[in-house]
């Protein structure tokens, strides 16, 4: 059983361009996750989603930032006109249930120049 | 509001030695509490978790947790350190005021295990 697949691994983007970064559950998981690691800090949430339903956005920024969980395929977050304090590494985690453990991706790092 | 504290920023072992790395949580109910650690420029790898039951909760790789109810604590213990358990450790509890199962952290603790 393949394990949660982030990609791309790692995402170099300018100020003001978009970032898409992708996330495959495991698979039986439908529930994701996203949280976000600043430098040298620790995993903050950001969203949470079931397929084709947002259910806890409450820490995920109000603007330029979307995420979306369709009936097929992977999860996406989405960051629109990206500057350089969106530089962080992003993690996705799924799990069969929210009672149930998380399991992690290893991330996508993304760089803002 | 619910939260977790690492009060270490790093603990240095030498190989053989046992280890701790201690977390304190602060929740309104029961806690789900969580141990994962990371390696460099890697994702994160579930260690342990306790939900209830007993108070000495065994992980992957050797680690065991402690909970203590009455000191609000969940330390991460081995009985012998390996020079590969260097790494990255995060404590994390369960957020119960939210019923979504997401996850609270804490700042994580650098874990050095010299030879």
């Amino acid at each position: 059983n393949a394990g949660v697949m982030q990609n791309p691994r790692h995402l170099v983007r300018r100020r003001g361009q978009e970032a898409r970064l992708r996330c495959s559950p495991m698979k039986g998981h439908s529930h994701v996750y996203w949280y976000r690691q600043l430098p040298e800090e620790g995993l903050k949430f950001m969203v949470y989603l079931q397929k084709e339903n947002i259910i806890d956005e409450s820490g995920m920024p109000k603007e330029r930032f979307s995420a979306e969980f369709p009936k097929e395929g992977p999860s996406i977050l989405r960051i629109q006109q990206v500057v350089r304090g969106d530089s962080a590494a992003y993690f996705c985690a799924s799990s069969p249930d929210r009672e149930e453990t998380q399991y992690f991706g290893p991330g996508t790092r993304l760089l803002v120049l | 509001a619910q939260s977790v504290a690492q009060p270490e920023d790093q603990v240095n072992v030498a190989e053989g030695n046992p280890l701790t790395v201690k977390c304190t949580y602060s929740v309104s109910g029961n806690p789900y509490l969580f141990w994962y650690v990371q390696y460099p420029n890697r994702g994160l790898q579930f260690l342990l978790k306790y939900i209830t039951g007993d108070n000495l909760v065994k992980g992957s790789y050797g680690f065991e947790a402690e909970f203590n109810k009455s000191q609000t604590s969940f330390h991460l213990k081995k009985p012998s350190a390996l020079v590969s358990d260097s790494a990255l450790y995060f404590c994390a509890v369960r957020d119960e005021t939210s019923n979504t199962g997401k996850l609270i952290f804490g700042q994580g603790t650098t874990l050095q295990v010299k030879p």
